[in-house]
């Protein structure tokens, strides 16, 4: 069974910086791109970042929102992968999945985010 | 960045009825499109990749078209396990980039 487990939430200063990881299990994690979306109370989706495999020389890439803020990272021998955010401020406040995608192809290429973590809180609040 | 703008952000629907819902690129993304189905309180869950084809175990009164700029979600015969919000995302370039979602409420 595909599991993917975030933690690291909780209640940040402004100007603070937060370490969320995430923990999966039941697939090959090596064979994945790893991505962070996050929420903010009440609103929509927002793509935070994605680290790419070893096929893709761990490339990183960012929202454009985000950018010179956070960083991603994963270590293949715990199967985990990590986001750090620097100066933290109250519209950081959300909750922050975990996603795999894949590279599928069948003809056509595609990328396909099939799988989800539960979500870690994170409140920006002095 | 590409930006995706969904339409409507909130649709009055009733069971049974069909559904269209749009996302619009600011640039040609070619297919490169996923949608997504997120219930209150749940993860998002995906429905569709490749702008057309269907996730595992999802139902096939789920469909999704479009190429380009425009794409549509189709769901023909709505139920009330649908009553969701549903986003977009574009991953045809960097930094990938999801829609403001529409939400569908009974009427």
């Amino acid at each position: 069974e595909v599991q993917i487990l975030e933690t690291g939430g909780g209640l940040v200063k402004p100007g603070g910086s937060l370490r969320l990881s995430c923990a999966t299990s039941g697939f090959n994690f090596n064979d994945y791109l790893m991505n962070w979306v996050r929420q903010a109370p009440g609103k929509g989706l927002e793509w935070v970042g994605q680290i790419r495999n070893k096929n893709y020389n761990y490339a990183t890439y960012y929202a454009e929102s985000l950018e010179g803020r956070v960083t991603i990272s994963r270590d293949d021998s715990k199967s985990s992968v990590y986001l750090q955010v620097s100066s933290l401020r109250a519209e950081d406040t959300a909750i922050y999945y975990c996603t795999r995608s894949y590279y599928y192809y069948d003809g056509t290429y595609y990328y396909v985010m099939d799988a989800w973590g539960q979500g870690v809180s994170v409140t920006v609040s002095s | 960045e590409t930006v995706m703008t969904q339409s409507p952000t909130s649709l009055s629907t009733s069971i049974g009825e069909r559904v269209t819902l749009n996302c619009k690129a600011s640039q040609s993304v070619g297919i490169d499109v996923d949608w997504f189905q997120q219930t209150p309180g749940q993860s998002p869950k995906l429905l569709i990749y490749g702008a057309s084809n269907r996730h595992t175990g999802v139902p096939d009164r789920f469909t999704g078209s479009g190429f380009g700029r425009d794409f549509t979600l189709t769901i023909s015969n709505m139920e009330a396990e649908d009553l969701a919000v549903y986003y977009c995302l574009q991953y045809g370039s960097n930094p990938w980039t999801f829609g403001g979602g529409t939400k569908l409420e009974l009427k």
